[in-house]
C-alpha cells in the first residue's frame, strides 16, 4: 500500500542510550508531523514539517529531541540519553494540502 | 488553552444497540474537527473531518455531528468490529502549524 510507513515498529532501549526512529511518509505529501501517545491517552503533538522545514517543535518535551526532514520526504526522529519517561508510541502522521493527517503505525520505544 | 474532553471513557454495547460518543471542545477558532479509529497496535485510522456547526457526515454505521461546542458519533446498530477506541481532535485556526490536540479517546467494545 502507500500509507504512511514507520521503522523500527519496537525499539527496547537502556537508559542512556540514543535512539533513532524513522517515518516514510505518503508520496507528494508536503507536511509531516510527530506525536506521542503514551499508554491510554491521546496522541501529544511533538513537531511538524512543511516540506524541509520544522515550522513548529513547540512540543518537543526536551532538548533530546530533535527531528529533522533533511530532503522534504522521510523523517526521523532522534531521542538522545533516553530517559524511562520517554517510553511511549511514537507516531507519525503526514497530509497534503488538504487538512487530513494520515497515521502511520508507530514505534513502541521501551527504554529500560 | 485549546482542549478536548471525550465522554464517556469506555462504553460497552450490545450488538445492535445505537449510541453516541461525546466530543466536547474549547479552541480559539476551530479549522477543523476529526474523528479517527484506533485498533490495538495500530496508528489512528481517519474517520471524518466536520469544519462548520451543522454539518454531519456519515459512512457505514457512523455518523458526525458538529455544534459549536461539542461533536456526536453516532454509532447505528454496532457490530463487534466496530469495537476499538475513538479519538477526536481539533485543529485551531491560525498561526503556522496544522497539529491536531486530541482527546484521551472512548474505548467502544461491541458484544456478540
Amino acid at each position: 500500500g502507500a500509507g504512511v510507513s514507520q521503522s523500527p515498529r519496537y525499539k527496547v532501549a537502556k537508559r542512556g542510550q540514543d535512539v533513532a526512529l524513522r517515518c516514510d511518509p505518503i508520496s507528494g505529501h508536503v507536511s509531516l508531523f510527530w506525536y506521542q501517545q503514551a499508554l491510554g491517552q491521546g496522541p501529544e503533538f511533538l513537531t511538524y514539517f512543511q516540506n524541509e522545514a520544522q515550522l513548529d517543535k513547540s512540543g518537543l518535551p526536551s532538548d533530546r529531541f530533535f527531528a529533522e526532514r533533511p530532503e522534504g520526504s522521510v523523517s526521523t526522529l532522534k531521542i538522545q540519553r533516553t530517559q524511562q519517561e520517554d517510553s511511549a508510541v511514537y507516531l507519525c502522521a503526514s497530509s497534503s494540502y488538504i487538512n487530513e493527517q494520515f497515521f502511520g503505525p508507530g514505534t513502541r520505544l521501551t527504554v529500560l | 488553552e485549546d482542549q478536548v474532553t471525550q465522554s464517556p471513557e469506555a462504553l460497552r454495547l450490545q450488538e445492535g444497540e445505537s449510541s453516541s460518543l461525546n466530543c466536547s471542545y474549547t479552541v480559539s477558532g476551530l479549522r477543523g474537527l476529526f474523528w479517527y479509529r484506533q485498533d490495538p497496535g495500530k496508528g489512528p485510522e481517519f474517520l471524518f473531518t466536520l469544519y462548520s456547526a451543522g454539518e454531519e457526515k456519515e459512512k457505514e454505521r457512523l455518523k458526525a455531528t458538529l455544534t459549536k461546542k461539542e461533536s456526536f458519533l453516532h454509532i447505528t446498530a454496532p457490530k463487534p468490529e466496530d469495537s476499538a477506541t475513538y479519538l477526536c481532535a481539533v485543529q485551531a485556526a491560525g498561526g503556522a502549524t496544522n497539529k491536531l490536540i486530541f482527546g484521551t479517546g472512548t474505548l467502544l467494545a461491541v458484544q456478540p
